[in-house]
């Protein structure tokens, strides 16, 4: 399978601690993006790298958040001393240079902080 | 900050009844995308619409992108129990890409 992969798919963990999510694009894709999706609500953009630069974080992404992309290829989103409002699912996206537009996700990681 | 209203939030209908769902900005948009996602899953890519006046089919899908690349809609020809999800739609504008909250669709059997 050559689609968005991302994991853990679930994490539980307690209010405090810190956690880390991967997400592996599409080999052929330059583009990835982070979003936070709540019950209910569409999703919400994080961030998004153009192969290993962040080019954009979105104001939602506190100090307490930082997404890394070392080599251009998969990328980490890390949740330091997670808060309760930190419970959602996190997606990752990627696209092509071709069609920067058109996103295709993974399955997604919800995290559910106690 | 681009934001995209969808409407109606939620929608229930009975099967092989027809359905439009809007998309609605203040802004343009060069392209916009609409978005599938069932429960637990990542968004599914539909269509893409690029031209202002375009109008796409896919099946018994019809998007139309406005005039104004500002809005578009999607419509739903004889609904199906399978058509039954959360239909986003999204907008490129730079260098990210915004959604709206979706409009949440129920097709009865």
């Amino acid at each position: 399978d050559t689609g968005v992969s991302q994991d853990p798919r679930h994490k539980i963990t307690k209010r405090g601690q810190n956690v880390t999510f991967r997400c592996d694009p599409i080999s052929e894709h330059n583009r990835l993006y982070w979003y936070r999706q709540t019950l209910g609500q569409g999703p919400e953009f994080l961030t998004y790298f153009q192969n290993e630069a962040q080019l954009e974080k979105s104001r939602l992404l506190s100090d307490r958040f930082s997404a890394e992309r070392p080599k251009g290829s998969f990328s980490t989103l890390e949740i330091q001393r997670t808060e309760q409002g930190d419970s959602a699912m996190y997606l990752c996206a990627s696209s092509s240079g071709l069609a920067p537009g058109e996103l295709f996700f993974g399955e997604g990681s919800r995290l559910t902080v106690l | 900050t681009q934001l995209l209203e969808q409407s109606p939030q939620f929608l229930s209908i009975q099967e092989g009844e027809n359905l439009t769902v809007y998309c609605n900005s203040s802004s343009v948009f060069s392209s916009l995308q609409w978005y599938r996602q069932e429960p637990g899953e990542g968004p599914v890519l539909l269509v893409t619409v690029v031209t202002g006046g375009e109008v796409k089919k896919l099946k018994r899908l019809t998007f139309q992108f406005g005039d104004a690349r500002k809005d578009s809609s999607l419509h739903i020809t004889a609904a199906q129990p399978g058509d039954t999800g959360l239909y986003l739609c999204a907008g490129a504008g730079g260098n990210d890409m915004r959604f709206g909250a979706g409009t949440r669709l129920t097709v009865k059997p």
